[in-house]
C-alpha cells in the first residue's frame, strides 16, 4: 500500500524552528518528485515546498529563505526545515507525492498530516 | 500572478448533478487537476489532467476544461460526496496553486 506518514509537528514560538519529516513506502520513493501543502484551519491549501528526483527544490516567495526541504532516498524521507517561524505559518503540513509532466504538475498520495502551531 | 476563482458553496440534491467551476484567465491552456477533502481528512485526487481519473475514483466523478473556465462534474450525488473540492494548476509565474475551495452540501 502507497502511505505517506508525516512527523514532527508541534508547538513552538515565533521565531523558532521546528523540523518536519515524512515515511514514504509502498512506491519507489526515489523515483518521485515530493512536496509540502500546508492548510489554515478553516481555509485552503497552499503549496509550500518541492524536491525533484534530483533534489532541485522549489519555494514560494512566502516561504522561501525560511524553508528548506530535503529528501533523503536511502531512507525514503522528506524533511521540510521551517525556521523564522511566523504565526502564519501555524497550519496542518502535508507530505504529498508529485505526478504528472513539465506544466501538468499533480500531487496524486497525500499523508495525513502534521500540525504546526506558531504560538508564545 | 495567475489566479483560481472558485464559488465558495455548491448545493445539490442527492441523485442530482452537481458542477463545480473554477475559473482563470485561459484556464483551457493549463492542465487542471482537482481534490477532495472530507472534514477531518486529508485531500484526494479525483481528477487530473482536465478529465482523467484515478484508479478507485468512480466515474461519476468527470471533468472538462475549455476557455476561462473548468469544470467537475458528480453525477447522480451522494451523502458521501459531501466534502471541499480544490482546483489545482501548476503556472509558471505562481508555481503549483489552488483554487480557494467549494463546500458541496448534499442537501
Amino acid at each position: 500500500e502507497v502511505q505517506l506518514v508525516e512527523s514532527g509537528g508541534g508547538l513552538v514560538q515565533p521565531g523558532g524552528s521546528l523540523r518536519l519529516s515524512c515515511a514514504a513506502s509502498g512506491f519507489t520513493f526515489s523515483s518521485y518528485d515530493m512536496h509540502w501543502v500546508r492548510q489554515t484551519t478553516g481555509k485552503g491549501l497552499e503549496w509550500v515546498s518541492a524536491i525533484g528526483t534530483a533534489g532541485d527544490t522549489y519555494y514560494p516567495g512566502s516561504v522561501k529563505g525560511r524553508f528548506t526541504i530535503s529528501r533523503e532516498n536511502a531512507k525514503n524521507s522528506l524533511y521540510l526545515q521551517m525556521n523564522s517561524l511566523r504565526a502564519g505559518d501555524t497550519a496542518v503540513y502535508y507530505c504529498a507525492r508529485g505526478g504528472g509532466s513539465y506544466g501538468s504538475y499533480y500531487m496524486d498520495v497525500w499523508g495525513k498530516g502534521t500540525t504546526v502551531t506558531v504560538s508564545s | 500572478s495567475y489566479v483560481l476563482t472558485q464559488p465558495p458553496s455548491v448545493s445539490v440534491a442527492p441523485g442530482k448533478t452537481a458542477r463545480i467551476t473554477c475559473g482563470g484567465n485561459n484556464i483551457g491552456s493549463k492542465s487542471v487537476h482537482w481534490y477532495q477533502q472530507k472534514p477531518g481528512q486529508a485531500p484526494v485526487l479525483v481528477i487530473y489532467y482536465d478529465s482523467d481519473r484515478p484508479s478507485g475514483i468512480p466515474e461519476r466523478f468527470s471533468g472538462s476544461n475549455s476557455g476561462n473556465t473548468a469544470t467537475l462534474t458528480i453525477s447522480r450525488v451522494e451523502a458521501g460526496d459531501e466534502a471541499d473540492y480544490y482546483c489545482q494548476v501548476w503556472d509558471s509565474s505562481s508555481d503549483h496553486l489552488f483554487g480557494g475551495g467549494t463546500k458541496l452540501t448534499v442537501l
